[in-house]
């Protein structure tokens, strides 16, 4: 069966610090990636997607940048964080046309 | 407003009581898909109806679907306490790779 593996679960980041989150995913082949940030008691924001190794497609301008090295891994990274990159990360894989899957996601908070 | 917005934003019922959340779009969708979210926890898909279709049934979950109002509603009968969760719905929206969240319902079901 397919999983979804996100890490870390909590983080704590200063301001103008690195980031990078990882997510991979098993038992399945070409997936659809995406990674989301959801605002605390609000919905999901889309930040990219992938449908393919190298293939990222970015939903909204900011200082973060997403990779897909391989088919079943995404990572989310930034070389400066900004106090609004604070949130819940949320990682998703899909096969085309079906529903999507979650992981479990990271709360990062930016100090 | 963007594409799926639920409404009510909050629902407080009793055990036993049924559910109704509400979910408005704007545009053209191949289907529409439910999911529901723990506190702190990914998102776990529920439900899927397709453009085609006009109701759906999943055990207590009751979905229906009018294109012509872009509307969309999810009921959940005999609601017990663990069914407290946010709930969203989300579009797979024509021409787009990927879904389109909205802010969610927070419904809270009293033993």
């Amino acid at each position: 069966s397919q999983t979804i593996h996100q890490w870390p679960a909590t983080l704590v980041q200063p301001v103008g610090s690195p980031l990078s989150l990882e997510c991979t995913v098993e038992g399945t082949s070409n997936p659809n990636l995406y990674w989301y940030r959801q605002a605390a008691g609000r919905g999901l924001q889309l930040l990219f997607y992938s449908v393919g190794i190298g293939q990222i497609s970015s939903e909204v301008p900011q200082n973060l940048s997403a990779s897909r090295p391989q088919d079943r891994q995404f990572i989310l990274s930034s070389k400066k964080l900004l106090l609004s990159d604070s949130g819940f990360y949320l990682c998703a894989w899909s096969d085309r046309d079906q529903p999507q899957h979650f992981g479990d996601g990271t709360r990062l908070s930016i100090l | 407003s963007q594409q799926g917005e639920e409404d009510p934003q909050a629902l407080s019922i009793q055990e036993g009581e049924n559910a109704t959340m509400n979910c408005s779009y704007k545009t053209s969708i191949n289907n529409l898909q439910w999911y529901r979210q723990n506190s702190g926890r990914g998102l776990v898909h529920l439900i899927l109806i397709r453009s085609n279709e006009r109701e759906k049934h999943s055990g207590r979950l009751r979905v229906t679907l009018d294109t012509s109002k872009k509307s969309s509603s999810l009921l959940i009968t005999a609601s017990r306490a663990a069914d407290t969760a946010s709930y969203f719905c989300a579009t797979d929206a024509l021409g787009r790779r990927a879904l389109t969240f909205g802010s969610g319902t927070r419904l809270q079901v009293q033993p």
